[in-house]
């Protein structure tokens, strides 16, 4: 079986660092995702870690470490925009990506 | 298309009823995925599809429900007889390949209350 834990909460100031963790239990474990979920929104996709190390996409990067089945997602020079939910998400080579239960990031001023 | 669509948006029926939801994915999109999402958690995986064929249900929660995408484009998820308990946001990915199963794109989903 799969399962992933996040902290279901937290709370950053604007033009902060922020940084998620998430935790796996994945069978024959294969990537790690990172979803950002606006309220009323769609999961939008961030960022995927195959390899253990830290993967930069602007703002955001998302590190991996299998040895310790452990990820997180970073955010940097947070925004009021980032408040939302983010999820991590893993799969094994043949079973489907299982999502967490999502971190509710709220941006303060 | 430029991303994946998803109709109806929002769908009410009584219980018993049979429903079906549509499921647009990006054009070039070989693999297609089906999550139900209850409000607060991540989504659950339901099924999917490899251009048509469907190698995976196992997440279909009943066999009331089914899904197709028989030309290997649109899909469409059925329930039939449904209940309350199956009120819930049903959501549809796709993704380029089954390998970029990490890298999905979701349409906006569809909500639906079941009286």
């Amino acid at each position: 079986g799969q399962s992933l834990e996040q902290p279901s909460e937290v709370t950053a100031v604007e033009g902060a660092i922020v940084q998620i963790n998430c935790t796996y239990q994945t069978s024959g474990f294969y990537g790690l995702s990172w979803y950002q979920q606006h309220d009323g929104g769609a999961p939008t996709f961030l960022s995927y870690n195959a390899l253990d190390g830290l993967e930069e996409t602007g703002r955001f990067s998302s590190f991996l470490s299998r040895s310790d089945s452990y990820g997180y997602l970073l955010l940097q020079e947070l925004q009021m925009k980032d408040s939302a939910s983010y999820f991590c998400a893993s799969f094994s080579g043949n079973t489907p990506l299982v999502f967490g239960k999502g971190t509710r990031l709220s941006v303060i001023a | 298309g430029a991303g994946v669509s998803q109709s109806p948006r929002y769908k009410v029926t009584k219980r018993g009823q049979d429903v079906t939801l549509r499921c647009d994915p990006i054009s070039s999109h070989a693999t297609l995925y089906w999550y139900q999402q209850a409000l607060g958690q991540g989504p659950e995986f339901l099924t999917y599809f490899n251009y048509e064929a469907q190698p995976d249900k196992s997440g279909l929660p009943s066999d009331r429900f089914s899904a197709e995408r028989p030309e290997g484009s649109i899909s469409t998820l059925t329930i039939q007889r449904t209940e309350q308990r199956d009120s819930a946001m049903y959501r549809c990915a796709s993704s380029l390949t089954s390998g970029s199963i990490g890298e999905q794109f979701f349409g906006p989903g569809t909500r639906l209350t079941v009286l």
